[in-house]
């Protein structure tokens, strides 16, 4: 079974923190992952890729991946309140599956 | 990204009723996939839904439950048949880039099941 694991939160920063958000998936068949923002009651949306094992920046999101430990996390530095939101991960498995599988996200409050 | 719309984009419906969802994609795509996301839910994959072939539905998703057409490159329509309250949900189509591992989301429609 391909999953995706996600801790659900709260978790809680303040303004200006940096912000953690991790993930972990159960089958080295992905190469493809992904951070989706979702705010209440809008649709996820796209932030941020990673393919390679390393990190990935783009402005304040920096996505990290370690394929040997089946590890995704994402950061998001000098958080804002506006960063409040529920954060998806997803990891792509090809082949045969060819689907997206989702954790069930976290859900980051920044204090003002 | 390519700007998707869908249609209602919420609704109020009775049991035992249905309702079809559009998705509307504003360039082509090979690729559509539906979602559904049931309240303090992820994602959970309903179908996806490729042009020139008939649709692949996830394992608990079954055609008579959820059909779904697809008629050009631009367009799909998921169905919601024989509706009951367990059905009351958010349902989402995608459109994916690649080998559709990069997917791009509509707004969603909010369904409430009486």
């Amino acid at each position: 079974q391909k999953e995706v694991e996600q801790n659900s939160g709260p978790l809680s920063v303040p303004e200006g923190a940096i912000a953690s958000l991790n993930c972990t998936y159960s089958d080295r068949g992905s190469q493809s992952f992904f951070w989706y923002r979702q705010y209440s009651g809008k649709s996820p949306e796209l932030i941020m890729s990673i393919y390679s094992n390393g990190d990935k920046e783009d402005g304040r999101f920096t996505a990290q991946l370690n394929k040997a430990s089946q590890y995704v996390s994402l950061l998001i530095r000098d958080s804002q309140p506006s960063d409040s939101a529920t954060y998806l991960c997803a990891a792509f498995y090809g082949g045969a599956t060819n689907k997206l599988i989702f954790g069930t996200g976290t859900l980051l409050a920044v204090q003002p | 990204s390519a700007v998707i719309s869908q249609k209602p984009s919420r609704d109020i419906c009775q049991r035992g009723t249905s309702l079809t969802i559009q998705c509307q994609v504003d360039s082509q795509v090979t690729m559509m996939f539906w979602y559904r996301q049931q309240p303090g839910q992820s994602l959970t994959l309903i179908a996806t839904a490729n042009q020139g072939s008939e649709a692949t539905y996830e394992s608990g998703f079954v055609i008579d439950k959820f059909p779904i057409s697809r008629p050009n490159l631009t367009f799909s329509t998921l169905t919601v048949s024989n509706m009951s309250p367990e059905d009351s949900s958010i349902y989402l189509c995608s459109v994916g880039q690649g080998k559709g591992e990069t997917q791009y989301f509509g707004p969603g429609t909010r369904l409430l099941v009486l």
